[in-house]
């Protein structure tokens, strides 16, 4: 089974639909990441979280939302889905150490299409 | 201009070749680097990290310029199993300032 798991994998949805996207991990990690990636954009921070009590805006927050429900579980919502939110979406977990590599642990992605 | 940038390519190369990829950063406060490697339509994992002025890792070899601002990956003897994107990922702090470069692939021929 995946360390990190996120559902559903594809979701097709249309324009003013409330979405969730939902990650779980089994990694024990104290942070967790939502990405957004578009082609020729590469990897974009949506929000961050370290710990269940902080939680961080990233660079494109802008129309989501996150909960993060425990320390295993980190959700993201769009309140009202638009075609420009059409994306591949991805969890990521890190750990909290001091000699933190950089790396991330990613999921497998949610592809989401909004018509 | 963009935070990092890489040539897209596709670098299309066959077995056995020599090829190097380079990126550049624009923030000269970035502290570590990284590249990750992503296949199609998989989710991006972790190659190597750089250290100081770079590091090697069997046929993958990272290289670090902190005056010029640019990051290398050279990979040797490459195989059909290297195809893929790689992405250049600096960062800020570890972890959750991760920039992550659009990323350039790489096509290893038969």
């Amino acid at each position: 089974d995946a360390d990190v798991t996120q559902t559903p994998r594809n979701r097709i949805t249309k324009t003013g639909k409330r979405i969730m996207l939902e990650c779980s991990q089994t990694k024990g990690h104290d942070r967790m990441y939502w990405y957004r990636q578009d082609p020729g954009l590469g990897l974009r921070l949506i929000y961050y979280s370290f710990d269940v009590k902080d939680i961080n805006k990233g660079e494109i927050s802008d129309g989501y939302s996150v909960s993060r429900q425990a320390q295993a579980k980190f959700s993201l919502s769009l309140e009202s889905a638009i075609p420009n939110q059409t994306a591949l979406y991805f969890c990521a977990t890190s750990d909290r150490t001091e000699t933190n590599t950089g790396e991330l642990f990613f999921g497998e992605g949610s592809r989401l299409t909004v018509l | 201009r963009k935070e990092v940038e890489q040539d897209p390519g596709p670098f299309n190369v066959p077995e056995g070749a020599t090829v190097a990829f380079n990126c550049t950063y624009s923030n000269s406060a970035s502290q570590s680097f990284f590249w990750y490697r992503q296949d199609c339509r998989k989710e991006p994992k972790l190659l190597m990290s750089v250290y100081s002025s770079g590091n090697e890792d069997g046929r993958f070899t990272a290289q670090l310029n902190r005056a010029s601002q640019y990051i290398s990956l050279l990979i040797r003897d490459s195989k059909l199993s290297d195809s893929a994107t790689y992405l250049c990922v600096p960062a800020m702090d570890s972890s959750y300032k991760l920039i992550f470069g659009s990323g350039t692939r790489l096509l290893v021929r038969p």
